[in-house]
């Protein structure tokens, strides 16, 4: 069965190091994002990509970067982490061409905490 | 802007007793899809029903239907014979707009007494 999958699950790290959380979802969807969760926030957008070569920034971009070089794969990079970067991070895909008749579909999340 | 929200933070149920969660949104598109997702203690995110916001029929998954009243753009959530297994945190979503993602709501968190 086609699906998403994110490693790792779980990740601490220290304050100023790159860590990068990985995304790959089988079902050939052009449109991926990333989220993050926060206790009082719900989801909030943090980057996305509508393709290959593709991506923007969402609402909460400032210290995160993405790249898109093929349409499985959106890693999300952290430059230099810092405790504000502690959340869960989830990465979601869409079947359509975006837009508000399209939906979503979720990965299992990642817990980063930064120490 | 669009915005998601959920009045209730906390909601609890009797096990095989019906329970609604609400839901109020805002969005600018005239054509658009709605959302509730499940958020069990695992993390992960569970599409529990969609609705078409340009259909009046309500939409029904199994226990799971909705009550979507577009004019006064409310979007409740009713689960039927509640098991034990329907606990969970629940949110509403709604389109977001240019960006092609998703709005959430802050949640409500389902307790299901045995």
């Amino acid at each position: 069965d086609a699906e998403i999958t994110q490693s790792p699950r779980h990740k601490i790290t220290e304050t100023g190091r790159q860590v990068t959380l990985a995304c790959h979802q089988t079902w050939n969807h052009n449109n991926m994002f990333w989220y993050r969760q926060d206790l009082g926030h719900g989801l909030r957008l943090i980057h996305y990509s509508y393709g290959v070569h593709d991506t923007n920034k969402g609402e909460v971009s400032d210290g995160y970067s993405v790249s898109r070089s093929n349409t499985e794969d959106l890693p999300l990079t952290l430059e230099s982490a810092a405790s504000s970067q502690t959340s869960v991070y989830f990465c979601a895909s869409s079947e359509l061409d975006g837009g508000s008749l399209d939906t979503q579909y979720f990965g299992p999340g990642t817990r980063l905490t930064v120490l | 802007a669009q915005t998601v929200t959920q009045s209730q933070p906390e909601m609890s149920v009797q096990e095989a007793e019906t329970v609604t969660l609400s839901c109020t949104y805002d969005t600018s598109e005239s054509d658009y899809y709605l959302f509730w997702y499940k958020q069990p203690p695992s993390r992960q995110m569970i599409l529990v029903i969609r609705q078409e916001a340009y259909k009046q029929q309500n939409a029904t998954e199994n226990r799971f239907s909705v009550n979507f009243q577009k004019a006064a753009k409310s979007f409740s959530l009713k689960i039927s014979d509640s098991q034990l297994g329907d606990a969970a945190m629940y949110f509403c979503a709604c389109p977001g707009g240019s960006q092609g993602n998703l709005i959430f709501g802050k949640g409500t968190k389902l307790s299901v007494k045995p």
